[in-house]
């Protein structure tokens, strides 16, 4: 079945380092690719979004781009800072099912002064 | 937009009792959904509906649970009887149809502890 899978966290980065989330995914078809982000006590938001082949993500510095030939969508930002710490979820839009999402495992990561 | 309404935040109850989990979606939104997640299975999609009509519960772990949408503006989650394993975050999402791509916004989630 279609699942998406993730780099395994804690990550923990110094600020203004560059981040590299890898996210691969299996699925059927043509999914549309997200990156959600939760911070503490929050719920999901949105992050970027892509939904065919080579289109790139991008939003607050983070990007992700859509790799069919590696069914990745690797999230990378070039400078983080402290106020990036969440955890980070990539997640799939399977076709023909609606607005099922399916979800990775979460990575959390930790920026520090 | 006052966003995704749960309640309660938080609920602490004991082993066998019942359980009423609440959702107000965004208003104009079609498409609700709930979520569980845990340390140990990340984020499932429990149920979801459209248009007020449930779509999929393949993700509803047994008989115990049950989800209502009797409004375009009010969903339920229930847990009759409660179990510890039920423990969880409890998220409802909604989305206004258009694309594939459209967002989910997620609520705040209900933190459940049953002892």
């Amino acid at each position: 079945g279609d699942s998406v899978t993730q780099m395994e966290g804690p990550v923990t980065l110094s600020e203004e380092a560059f981040l590299t989330i890898n996210c691969t995914y299996t699925a059927t078809g043509y999914p549309s690719l997200f990156w959600y982000v939760q911070y503490p006590g929050e719920g999901l938001q949105l992050l970027l979004k892509a939904t065919k082949a080579d289109d790139k993500g991008s939003n607050k510095g983070f990007e992700a781009t859509y790799r069919k030939e590696t069914t990745s969508f690797h999230l990378e930002k070039g400078s983080v800072q402290v106020s990036d710490s969440a955890v980070y979820f990539c997640a799939l839009n399977p076709p023909n099912q609606g607005g099922k999402l399916i979800f990775g495992q979460g990575t959390e990561l930790s920026v520090k002064p | 937009d006052a966003g995704v309404i749960q309640s309660p935040r938080h609920e602490v109850t004991e082993m066998g009792q019942e359980v009423t989990l609440r959702c107000k979606p965004i208003s104009g939104h079609n498409s609700l959904f709930w979520y569980r997640q845990t340390m140990m299975r990340g984020l499932e999609l429990l149920i979801y509906f459209n248009n007020n009509v449930p779509i999929d519960d393949s993700g509803m772990p047994e008989d115990r649970f049950s989800a209502k949408m009797p409004n375009a503006s009010f969903s339920t989650l229930k847990i009759q009887p409660s179990e510890p394993r039920d423990s969880a975050v409890y998220f409802c999402a909604s989305r206004k149809d258009g694309t594939r791509t459209d967002t989910q916004y997620f609520g705040p989630g209900t933190r459940l502890t049953v002892l």
